[in-house]
């Protein structure tokens, strides 16, 4: 089935040492974003890319940073995690930003920061 | 500044005692408003897009409305397997904004 797949599912990392979190997908979609949610908090959305064009939220921190090699990978880099980066990591997927094509969320990986 | 407020923040239902979940918003520019749908450690699962007030959407046992200033998600007869948080989202320009959700217990 095609699918938002994202690795690990789980990642503990101990602070200030750099992690990479993975998102794939198999829908060939152009746009693919990064969400960090906190517990019981709304997703909130760090970067996306339209292709190769990177646009970055203007909050997001300079500690994270996005790669997207081709269509099908985008990366996560946290530069040097602080205790304050341990959330949900959301990435997800869409044909178009448009408001007509529906964003399609992988299962997320939670992010615990020691 | 765009913002969407859900509320309760948390319901508790018995098995088949029907009620409402609120969305209100105030997002410029705004395009649509989403529904989703997600269960503890797992990512958001969408459920329904509405473009212009008046606009009703269902499936199953959920309905979603619109007017110009929120959004209801009607929850009819339901089941303990509709347990979970539900998200809404104003989607403007290219992104959506989500609100913290409301968390929803259906007790058999």
């Amino acid at each position: 089935d095609a699918m938002v797949i994202q690795n690990p599912r789980y990642q503990v990392t101990q602070f200030g040492k750099p992690v990479t979190l993975s998102c794939s997908q198999t829908l060939n979609h152009n746009v693919m974003y990064w969400y960090q949610q906190k517990s019981s908090q709304a997703p909130k959305l760090l970067f996306h890319y339209y292709d190769k064009d990177f646009n970055n939220e203007a909050d997001t921190p300079d500690n994270f940073q996005s790669r997207r090699p081709n269509t099908s990978f985008c990366f996560l880099d946290i530069r040097s995690p602080g205790l304050g980066d341990a959330a949900m990591y959301l990435c997800a997927t869409s044909r178009d930003k448009t408001v007509q094509e529906t964003q399609y969320f992988g299962p997320g990986t939670r992010l615990l920061v020691l | 500044e765009d913002q969407v407020t859900q509320s309760p923040e948390a319901l508790r239902l018995q098995e088949g005692e029907s009620s409402s979940l609120n969305c209100s918003y105030t997002v410029s520019g705004l395009r649509g408003l989403f529904w989703y749908r997600q269960d503890p450690g797992k990512g958001p699962e969408f459920l329904f897009t509405l473009y212009s007030a008046g606009e009703e959407k269902e499936k199953e046992r959920l309905k979603a409305t619109l007017t110009k200033k929120e959004s209801f998600l009607h929850i009819t007869a339901p089941k303990p397997e509709d347990s979970a948080t539900y998200l809404c989202a104003g989607h403007s320009s290219y992104k959506l904004i989500f609100g913290s959700g409301t968390r929803l217990l259906v007790r058999p």
